[in-house]
């Protein structure tokens, strides 16, 4: 199973907005299961930030919002913070209970 | 509060084997699947595998297949993931996270505090 192909790096100012993209297959990210988002600054553990491709966890900033269309899925940040500069991952189901990640992109803000 | 804990980093020589636990916490450890995932410096993370919550079902990454065990205890709420014939590029972070799920889509959440296995001669 290939990693899903995502940028290897965004950039945006603060308070602009950026979207990260995430593009697999019919049998992955364009199946009807849908993906979740993770963000990890440096040293530190992955955080989920999306679910179910457009839902927030409790604490997660609305500023965070997830989509999908065909066989990309993607994550928008609006209003772009300092705190948000991390690495950020998509995760989808390939199937046959197995799950594969994004390469991951690297977010930074200007 | 929700919480796995996982076991200290590990040094290993190549060709040995690596054991790593991972204590679940706050939550009904005989409801959930628990997966694996790891990161090597540097690098993305990467799906192992998955085990049902009675531990008698699992299912690993075909990258994996053959050297990966992964196991669970429930009376003591624990998961371990054992890796054999380690070789330099094992070096990583090995995560445990647990798995939750609805008819549309499954998410990792909480994850481990992560545990580094480095293979060096």
């Amino acid at each position: 199973q290939s990693a899903l192909t995502q940028p290897a790096s965004v950039s945006g100012s603060p308070g602009q907005s950026i979207t990260i993209s995430c593009t697999g297959s019919s049998s992955d990210v364009g199946s009807d299961k849908l993906v979740s988002w993770y963000q990890q600054h440096p040293g530190k553990v992955p955080k989920l930030v999306i679910y179910e491709g457009s839902k927030r966890p409790s604490g997660v900033s609305n500023r965070f919002s997830g989509s999908k269309s065909g066989n990309t899925a993607s994550l928008t940040i609006s209003g772009l913070q300092a705190e948000d500069e991390a690495d950020y991952y998509c995760c989808s189901y390939a199937g046959s209970r197995t799950w594969v990640f994004g390469g991951g992109t690297k977010l930074t803000v200007l | 509060q929700v919480q796995l804990v996982q076991s200290g980093a590990e040094m290993k020589t190549p060709g040995a084997s690596v054991k790593v636990s991972c204590k679940a916490s706050g939550f009904t450890f005989t409801s959930y699947w628990m997966h694996w995932v790891r990161q090597a410096p540097g690098q993305g993370l990467e799906w192992m595998g998955i085990i049902n919550p009675s531990g008698i079902d699992t299912t690993y990454a075909q990258k994996f297949q053959g050297r990966v065990t992964m196991t669970r205890d429930t009376s003591t709420s624990t998961v371990y993931m054992e890796l054999s014939s380690l070789r330099s590029e094992d070096t990583a972070v090995y995560y445990c996270a647990r798995d939750n799920s609805n008819s549309k889509s499954w998410w990792f959440d909480p994850w481990g505090q992560g545990t580094l296995v480095t293979v060096s001669s």
